[in-house]
């Protein structure tokens, strides 16, 4: 089966580092993505990785390993706006995303 | 038009009533999506489109139809309402054209049946 596993809840510190883990399997793999999304709000979009790396952007990277179907959304020197759920969702053989549930991330002054 | 539109921005329904959700996008993208978001779980998908006047089922279809006459517009139909179909419903497009397909999603619909 195809499932998107991640945290539910994290909580950082202002102005600190925190990664958020995603580990998935899907049927077939054409990239997985990363989205933020605000309460109330729709997701929009963070990153993508298709090939084994660190992608920077910012404050934001991304990492992905194949081999381990492994990947974490990293942010570096937080903000109260980064308060927010991180979803993490794979791309399939049928270029379909399955999504996960969310990470919740709390950031505390 | 901006991106992607959707309306009604909320809506509560009597059970048993038919209901259409509209999207309307200006993107020209090729695909589009419908999903709903309930409190603990993933984005799910309902029914998805590859390009105009064709369709798919997604991985929660039941319940649901759609429709996708033309490019812009997406429509989501609950033929008779039922209260688990209480959520906030996505739509969503992506260019599908060979390129990574990053998906781009309208406000939502927050949908009550009651």
């Amino acid at each position: 089966g195809q499932n998107i596993d991640q945290p539910t809840e994290m909580t950082a510190t202002e102005g600190a580092i925190v990664q958020i883990n995603c580990t998935y399997q899907t049927s077939g793999f054409n990239g997985l993505f990363w989205y933020q999304q605000h309460a109330g709000e729709a997701p929009t979009f963070l990153s993508y990785n298709v090939l084994d790396g660190l992608e920077e952007k910012g404050r934001f990277s991304s990492f992905l390993s194949r081999s381990k179907g492994y990947s974490y959304l990293l942010l570096k020197e937080l903000q109260m706006k980064d308060s927010a759920s991180y979803l993490c969702a794979g791309l399939d053989s049928n270029y379909q995303l399955i999504w996960g549930a969310g990470t919740k991330l709390i950031i505390k002054p | 038009i901006a991106g992607i539109t959707q309306a009604p921005t909320s809506q509560i329904l009597a059970a048993g009533r038919r209901m259409t959700l509209r999207c309307t996008q200006d993107m020209r993208h090729n695909a589009m999506y419908w999903y709903r978001q309930d409190l603990g779980l993933g984005l799910r998908l309902i029914h998805y489109s590859n390009t105009a006047g064709t369709t798919g089922k997604g991985e929660v279809p039941d319940g649901y139809s759609v429709s996708r006459a033309n490019t812009d517009d997406f429509p989501l139909t609950l033929a008779s309402a039922v209260p688990s179909q209480t959520s906030v419903y996505f739509c969503a497009s992506s260019p599908r054209d060979g390129s990574y397909n990053e998906q781009f999603f309208g406000p939502g619909t927050r949908l009550t049946v009651l």
